[in-house]
């Protein structure tokens, strides 16, 4: 089964510092690994996506994650938080099967930016 | 191009009532899920759809949770007899297959069960 962890339920920042939010996953096969933001009362958009090839993948709004596969790690990062980077981040990990490609998600990082 | 479209977007229903959540899938997605959000459960898959079958309902929490998808297009999830812990907000997703591609949600229909 596969899982994914989230340290840090609430992250702050101020402004143009560097925005770090972890995520370690759990799988049995290599895994597709996402993330998503989710503004108040909207639903999930995806900042980026790993499923084959290069490691570090760059996503829109300046974030990237690199795929660390010895550390099963797929951390967010962006090198200058803004205030509209605040929002609610989920790391979710799936797993192609005959079931579909259902998302198994963190329970996520509210990110704050303080000026 | 239109997103995924879900209504209604607020439900207050009474309890033991049953009610119906509707999407609207993105032109041409083959696939499409149901998730649920609440706050003690965070995200959680309900149910997959490929096509108008659904491979997967492992999801699911109850017998009372039922959901068909027609014309490969939209879908219906159905919640008979609600209780107070099925208050939540129901996302639906569709994507083009099954393989890699990303799901792209819709915004959500918050169900409040008094």
């Amino acid at each position: 089964a596969q899982s994914v962890t989230q340290l840090g339920s609430h992250v702050s920042v101020s402004e143009g510092a560097l925005v770090l939010l972890r995520c370690n996953y759990s799988s049995s096969v290599p895994p597709y690994l996402f993330w998503y933001v989710q503004y108040p009362n909207q639903g999930l958009q995806l900042l980026l996506k790993y499923t084959t090839g290069a490691t570090l993948v760059k996503g829109i709004n300046g974030f990237e994650a690199e795929f660390k596969k010895s550390e099963t790690s797929f951390h967010l990062t962006k090198p200058s938080a803004h205030m509209s980077d605040a929002a609610e981040y989920f790391c979710a990990v799936s797993e192609l099967t005959g079931g579909g490609n259902k998302l198994t998600f963190g329970t996520g990082t509210q990110l704050k930016v303080e000026l | 191009g239109a997103g995924v479209s879900q209504s209604p977007s607020n439900k207050v229903t009474e309890k033991g009532k049953d009610v119906e959540l509707r999407c609207d899938p993105i032109s041409g997605h083959t696939a499409l899920y149901w998730y649920r959000q609440s706050l003690g459960q965070g995200l959680e898959f309900l149910i997959y759809f490929q096509g108008n079958s659904a491979p997967d309902k492992s999801g699911l929490p109850s017998d009372r949770f039922s959901a068909e998808r027609t014309g490969g297009s939209v879908s219906t999830l159905t919640i008979q007899r609600t209780q107070q812990e099925d208050s939540a907000v129901y996302l639906c997703a569709s994507s083009f297959s099954q393989g890699g591609y990303e799901q792209y949600f819709g915004p959500g229909t918050r169900l409040t069960v008094t």
